[in-house]
């Protein structure tokens, strides 16, 4: 079956523009977790959804990161006044419940941003 | 969050096993240890995860020790594909919004190479 896709694959952006940045979860997952990897890091955790409601936003750096997730299916994370040190690749995984710690995460391949 | 420490890179020739180590001496009694990979410009991918028995999968083997302070991810016969970063994360089960979740914490990672 489809796996998590994200797109766009890559964005380029301006300092001080708004970019919105899209996941495609497993279809039936209804947990939904975004995540943050700059270059030699491993990836940090920016907030979780359980359907629509985001459950845990505890790992998003400040308030001009936002993400929805409406319909409790497509999520899309928004970035602000993008500054340079937005540059990362934005990983989204989703996984059947949410559940206990045993929970299999899904990945999809993440987005490039590059702010100039 | 619990803390893992791995060394920062190991080598391996084709065709022959691996052994990942991991220490995670905080570990708390509910904690799962999972392993994920990363090869180059993807998403992390699952590789095996366990509580306190050994586990055997397609892709590899978890040797947890009795303490479960430590743990050795096992590749059987390594092969070029495995070339990757592995990750070894204690994961927890949390619990926000009425649900219980488990986000991934990872660390630095583990860099293998293998050589043909």
């Amino acid at each position: 079956g489809a796996g998590v896709s994200q797109t766009p694959s890559n964005k380029v952006t301006e300092k001080g523009k708004y970019v919105e940045l899209r996941c495609d979860p497993i279809s039936g997952h209804t947990a939904l977790y975004w995540y943050r990897q700059s270059l030699g890091q491993g990836p940090e955790f920016l907030i979780y959804f359980q359907g629509t409601g985001a459950a845990d936003d505890s790992g998003l750096p400040n308030d001009r990161f936002f993400a929805v997730r409406p319909e409790g299916s497509v999520s899309t994370l928004k970035i602000q006044r993008t500054e340079r040190g937005d540059s990362a690749v934005y990983l989204c995984a989703s996984s059947l419940t949410g559940g206990d710690g045993s929970e299999t995460q899904y990945f999809g391949p993440g987005t490039r941003l590059l702010v100039l | 969050d619990a803390k893992t420490t791995q060394p920062n890179s190991m080598e391996s020739n084709e065709e022959e096993p691996v052994h990942l180590p991991c220490n995670h001496s905080t570990i708390s009694g509910t904690d799962y240890i999972h392993w994920y990979r990363q090869l180059p410009s993807q998403g992390p991918e699952y590789v095996i995860h366990g509580l306190t028995s050994n586990v055997n999968n397609r892709m590899a083997s978890l040797a947890i020790a009795e303490d479960r302070k430590s743990s050795t991810l096992i590749l059987h016969r390594a092969t070029l594909r495995d070339a990757a970063v592995y990750y070894c994360i204690l994961r927890a089960t949390l619990r926000a919004g009425g649900t219980s979740y488990g986000k991934l914490t990872f660390g630095q990672g583990t860099i293998l190479t293998v050589h043909p």
